[in-house]
């Protein structure tokens, strides 16, 4: 059964700096895709990133930023610029593609980030 | 577009007692999932429904079922609650074919005492 480990319960960054958020998946499949969801206090969960197991290179949305390894099953996401809106629940995610159709999506137990002023 | 809406926002219910929450899918989207989020944990995926029919299932009992429309909003019923299905109820769109993102509601927050 695939899962999906953030060993980073809690993660703290100055604004305007960087910080990185950690994800380990297990999977036999060759064919996924690997997602970061961000959920603010608001609850609903938006789509940070994506990345499509068969693509080398790393995604990137403006200051968000993945560093996929995929020999490794690794998955981090890199905040650059850090903002106050950033601050937030950050789940990591897995997603099998077969049939044309995606799976369901399978999330790690997340990692909270507070941005300080 | 109003992007994926749910209702009832909050619900409490007693334990034994059946609920049924509401879905609505973003514009264009014919592909309801449904998730459970306990506090302070990840949402689990509950089932996906498709052409009015359930597509895929997690590892959840038969006390949850649903249902799709024609107009491919969707329903998540829970009978005899426990106090464990406590929980923020997500229910994310998507089209069916594809590698889309799922777009998710704000969710339902279910208390059982």
């Amino acid at each position: 059964a695939q899962t999906v480990t953030q060993s980073q319960p809690e993660m703290s960054v100055q604004e305007a700096e960087t910080v990185t958020l950690s994800c380990t998946y297990d999977t036999s499949e060759s064919d996924y895709y690997l997602f970061w969801y961000k959920q603010p206090p608001s609850r609903q969960m938006i789509l940070v990133i994506r990345q499509e197991a068969y693509k080398q290179q790393n995604a990137t949305e403006n200051r968000f930023s993945v560093n996929f390894q995929k020999a490794a099953k690794s998955f981090s996401l890199k905040i650059s610029d850090s903002q106050l809106g950033d601050a937030a629940m950050y789940f990591c995610a897995y997603s099998l593609y077969y049939g044309g159709s995606q799976g369901n999506l399978i999330f790690g137990k997340g990692t909270k980030l507070s941005v300080k002023p | 577009d109003a992007g994926v809406t749910q209702s009832p926002t909050h619900l409490i219910k007693t334990r034994g007692q059946q609920v049924t929450l509401r879905c609505s899918p973003k514009s264009g989207h014919d592909t309801v999932s449904w998730y459970q989020q306990a506090l302070g944990q990840g949402p689990q995926f509950i089932f996906q429904y498709y052409e009015e029919e359930e597509r895929q299932r997690g590892n959840f009992p038969d006390r949850f079922s649903g249902h799709q429309f024609p107009n491919y909003s969707s329903e998540l019923n829970v009978n005899a609650l426990l106090l464990g299905d406590s929980a923020l109820y997500l229910c994310a769109s998507s089209p069916y074919t594809g590698a889309y993102e799922q777009y998710f509601g704000p969710g339902t927050r279910l208390t059982v005492t």
